[in-house]
């Protein structure tokens, strides 16, 4: 059973903070990567992709890598209260199109 | 960028009545569409995969006679749900793969399915 694991939350940051989302993912050959924002009563929509180790930054998002490990995370500079809503790490199934989504973490930006 | 259509946002159906639901790639070709269910609170279940021109693929447990997909064209399915009970009220979400570019999946914005 290929499994993406997360934290359920919520994590409370305060506004201008750096918050932190963890994802880790079961299958070693896994390749591509993804992070995916989701308002309450909305669909997700995609915030950043990674295929290679390391870090990735768009603006103020920055996606971090390490196939060593099974882990991907996702970090938000400057937390603003519209980053509120739930984070979904998802791994694209390795030899196929699925994504196997993880339980998505519920972030909370205090102001 | 990418994006998707859903169409209805929301309906209001009768028990025993069928509902169809349409979701579009509006700026790109997408041979794989994929259709999603969620609960309130819960994560995305994927119900089935959709290929263009082919039957599609449904997850286990998803009953395929009930939640009927088309994947007619390169810029369409379809998921119609058959004989609609109020347990089926749930919020339906379709994605689109872009393969060329960044090849990644694009979600529609879903459509709220409530069965009286």
């Amino acid at each position: 059973q290929k499994e993406v694991e997360q934290n359920s939350g919520p994590l409370s940051v305060p506004e201008g903070a750096i918050a932190s989302l963890n994802c880790t993912y079961s299958d070693r050959g896994s390749q591509s990567f993804f992070w995916y924002r989701q308002y309450s009563g909305k669909s997700p929509e995609l915030i950043m992709f990674i295929y290679s180790n390391g870090d990735k930054e768009d603006g103020r998002f920055t996606a971090q890598l390490n196939k060593a490990s099974q882990y991907v995370s996702l970090l938000i500079r400057d937390s603003q209260p519209s980053d509120s809503a739930t984070y979904l790490c998802a791994v694209r199934e390795v030899g196929g199109g699925k994504l196997i989504f993880g339980q998505g973490t519920e972030l909370s930006v205090k102001p | 960028g990418a994006v998707v259509s859903q169409h209805p946002s929301w309906v209001i159906c009768k028990s025993g009545t069928s509902v169809k639901i349409e979701c579009r790639s509006l700026d790109f070709q997408a041979t794989t569409m994929f259709w999603y269910r969620q609960f309130p609170k819960q994560s995305l279940m994927l119900m089935a995969t959709s290929n263009e021109g082919s039957k599609a693929t449904y997850e286990q447990g998803v009953e395929k006679d009930k939640f009927l997909i088309n994947h007619a064209s390169l810029t369409l399915s379809t998921l119609t749900v058959t004989s609609a009970h109020p347990e089926d009220s749930s919020f339906y979400i379709c994605s689109a793969r872009d393969r060329k570019g960044t090849d990644t999946q694009y979600f529609g914005p879903g459509t709220r399915l409530t069965v009286l």
